[in-house]
C-alpha cells in the first residue's frame, strides 16, 4: 500500500482480554517499529524490528506485551490480560534505512 | 537521564502570524533530529530534519534552527494557517549497532492558529 496500515482503527476491550493489534508496513520497508501514545502524552518506543527479528525491545512494559513479524512484513502486537493502563493509541511506523520513520494512523485502544 | 522536551505545551497564534516552536535536548552526542506534526486522529507526519553540522535547515514554510552550545532547537512556521494546527514533536533518533531504531520524542506542543 501506499502508507503504513494498522488495524483496527479502534478496540474496545474488557479488562483480563487478550487483544491483537495488526500493522502493515510501507513495501519494502525493512524496519518496523511500535510506539505507545497516552492521551496527552507524547511517543513511547516500544519495539523495534529489523527483518523478522527484534534487536530492540527494551520499551515493552511488562511480559504482558509481545510482537511478532512475519515475512519481513506485517507485525503484530499481542497485549494478554488487558489492563486499564494499557489504554493509549498504539501506532506503528516502518522505514527503509532507520532514519525518516512513517507513520500509521494507530490504534486506539480501549481497557474497560 | 536523557530526554528531548519542549518549553511551551501550547502555542495560539493568528492566522497569518509567523510560529516558533521550541525543544531542548540533553544528550550532547544526538547528531540528528526530526520535527514531526500530529493532526488530530493520525499518526506523526514527517517535517524536516536537521543534522548537527547545520545550524539552519529550511523547508517549505518551515525552518529549523539548530543550537548546540545551548542544546536547543526551534522550529519555524511562515505564515501560519489553520491546516498547521496540530501538534508538533521534535524527536532524536536512538542508535543501534551504528543505525537509528527508535526516536525519543518530546512531550509536544499544541499549535492552534486563530483566524
Amino acid at each position: 500500500g501506499a502508507g503504513v496500515s494498522q488495524s483496527p482503527s479502534n478496540k474496545v476491550t474488557e479488562k483480563g482480554k487478550d487483544v491483537e493489534l495488526r500493522c502493515d508496513p510501507i513495501s519494502g520497508h525493512t524496519a518496523l517499529y511500535w510506539y505507545r501514545q497516552s492521551l496527552g502524552q507524547g511517543l513511547e518506543f516500544l519495539i523495534y524490528f529489523q527483518g523478522n527479528s527484534a534487536p530492540d525491545k527494551s520499551g515493552l512494559p511488562s511480559d504482558r506485551f509481545s510482537a511478532e513479524r512475519t515475512g519481513g512484513s506485517v507485525s503484530t502486537l499481542t497485549i494478554q490480560r488487558t489492563q486499564q493502563e494499557d489504554s493509549a493509541v498504539y501506532l506503528c511506523a516502518s522505514s527503509l534505512v532507520g532514519y525518516i520513520q512513517y507513520f500509521g494512523a494507530g490504534t486506539r485502544l480501549s481497557v474497560l | 537521564g536523557e530526554s528531548v522536551g519542549l518549553h511551551l505545551p501550547t502555542l495560539s497564534v493568528q492566522e497569518g502570524d509567523n510560529s516558533i516552536i521550541n525543544c531542548a535536548y540533553s544528550n550532547s552526542a544526538s547528531d540528528y533530529f526530526i520535527w514531526y506534526k500530529q493532526e488530530s486522529g493520525k499518526g506523526p507526519q514527517f517535517i524536516i530534519d536537521i543534522r548537527s553540522n547545520m545550524d539552519k535547515r529550511q523547508g517549505q514554510r518551515v525552518t529549523v534552527l539548530l543550537n548546540k552550545t545551548v542544546k536547543h532547537l526551534s522550529l519555524q512556521i511562515a505564515a501560519t494557517q489553520p491546516g498547521d494546527s496540530a501538534v508538533y514533536f521534535c524527536a532524536d533518533p536512538h542508535g543501534f549497532s551504528g543505525g537509528y531504531n527508535k526516536l525519543i520524542f518530546g512531550a509536544g506542543t499544541r499549535l492552534a492558529v486563530h483566524p
